[in-house]
């Protein structure tokens, strides 16, 4: 058990519909990072949170949102769902640079 | 742009049989590359960052070591257990934020 929780486990939705995927870090860390895991394309950088502001951001689409509250627990937000979003969603959590925890994941699947 | 390459990308072994892990890697500058191991349908379990090269860490049958542009793991006598993907990441100097970039990982599974 890394210390980072996820919910859901799993999604299912339809498309063209909105979802919310919630992260809480291990406590004392400050960073929140999500990635998405698909098929073919492994592990993927979406976006970095540092104790509520946006630090960083990779590959993430304009239907894709993120924010991290004061509590320090993050949420990623996707809209107008498509097929090819079907993945594996990721948290990780740090308290700086080092070494990050990778929670359970959430299993999102688009029909 | 930094680019992390592993191999090979499926290895079978026999219980007890040794060997090694291989992780390629571009980067303007190295601040630290990690390895994962990663079980099916869950999250990247921890394993190791190295900082410098000439640096090793272990874990059990594990050990990990770093040159200035590869990283190997290397797993000695292996159980059926070590069976699971291994994903190696780099984190760069000069990268916005702290983020990983990951390689597409080596399939390992070891037989009884």
């Amino acid at each position: 058990d890394s210390g980072v929780t996820q919910t859901p486990k799993h999604l299912i939705t339809a498309t063209g519909q909105r979802v919310t995927l919630r992260c809480s870090p291990r406590s004392g860390d400050l960073s929140v990072y999500w990635y998405q895991q698909s098929l073919d394309q492994g592990l993927q950088f979406l976006i970095q949170y540092y104790n509520g502001e946006e630090r960083a951001k990779g590959n993430i689409l304009e239907r894709f949102s993120a924010q991290q509250f004061p509590d320090l627990h993050s949420e990623l937000n996707l809209s107008s769902l498509e097929l090819g979003d079907s993945a594996l969603y990721f948290c990780a959590s740090s308290v700086r640079t080092g070494e990050k925890y990778f929670g359970p994941g959430t299993r999102l699947t688009v029909l | 742009e930094d680019q992390v390459t592993q191999s090979p990308e499926a290895l079978r072994l026999q219980e007890g049989e040794s060997s090694s892990l291989n992780c390629s890697y571009t980067v303007s500058g190295l601040r630290g590359l990690f390895w994962y191991r990663q079980d099916p349908g869950k999250g990247p379990e921890f394993l190791f960052t190295l900082y410098s090269a000439g640096e090793e860490k272990e874990k059990e049958r594990l050990k990990a070591t770093l040159t200035k542009k590869e990283s190997f793991l290397h797993i000695t006598a292996p159980k059926p257990e070590d069976s699971a993907t291994y994903l190696c990441a780099v984190q760069a100097l000069e990268t916005s934020g702290s983020r990983l970039t990951f390689g597409e990982g080596t399939q390992l599974t070891v037989n009884p």
